[in-house]
């Protein structure tokens, strides 16, 4: 596809339970980023991946937060135990190479009851 | 004190007006980015700018280093404009450091 996309669209689930969110960036964008926009909060940053350097973890919330980038593609958000501050969109974008134009994806909607 | 901040958080506007959101952020940049999201609706990236002005249509944003402030301009104002206008910068890092954003309606 010509832009970044990410599944699921939305996802429910249980307190406690692990959830995983996939990003797809645009082909060739070396610079993957996962951003996370609360209910009545602005967005803030989670996770920076560039190319095979060590990703910038510096904005996970807690250690029950990890992510992954395979092959310089596709990544993917994991919440461990997930709790109910954890409901918010989760956001992904890419660009073609640092501090450039961000494309984003549309989100995937996390509700924890 | 957020790093950026944006004003007005709310602003609203009769079709055709001219209008200007502003945003000062206290943290050496990279660069400055404008974003725009509709309701229910995804991001889209406007501007991204290190100094100077930038125009596209209707819009345009403006950035002063020394102030460490910029604008977003809209010219003619329209309802489809209506959305949540939203800056941010690159500071320490590669990654984005968001102001609060600014929620827009433009009546017709």
């Amino acid at each position: 596809g010509a832009g970044v996309s990410q599944s699921p669209s939305n996802k429910v689930t249980e307190k406690g339970k692990d959830v995983e969110l996939r990003c797809d960036p645009i082909s060739g964008h070396t610079a993957l980023y996962w951003y996370r926009q609360s209910l009545g909060q602005g967005l803030e940053f989670l996770i920076y991946f560039q190319g095979n350097s060590a990703p910038d973890k510096s904005g996970l919330p807690s250690d029950r937060f990890s992510a992954e980038r395979t092959g310089g593609s596709v990544s993917t958000l994991t919440i461990q135990r997930t709790q109910q501050e954890d409901s918010a969109v989760y956001l992904c974008a890419s660009s073609s190479r640092a501090v450039e134009t961000q494309y984003f994806g549309p989100g995937t909607r996390l509700l924890v009851l | 004190k957020n790093e950026v901040e944006q004003s007005p958080q709310n602003l609203t506007a009769q079709e055709g007006e001219f209008i200007t959101i502003n945003c000062s952020y206290s943290v050496g940049i990279s660069a400055l980015h404008w974003l725009q999201q509709h309701p229910g609706g995804g991001i889209v990236s406007l501007f991204m700018l290190s100094s100077g002005k930038k125009k596209h249509g209707r819009l345009i944003a403006t950035i002063n280093i020394q102030e460490k402030h910029s604008s977003l301009h809209i010219t003619a104002s329209h309802p489809r404009d209506s959305a949540v206008y939203i800056c941010a910068v690159n500071n320490a890092g590669n990654m984005l450091t968001f102001g609060g954003g600014t929620r827009l309606m433009v009546k017709p």
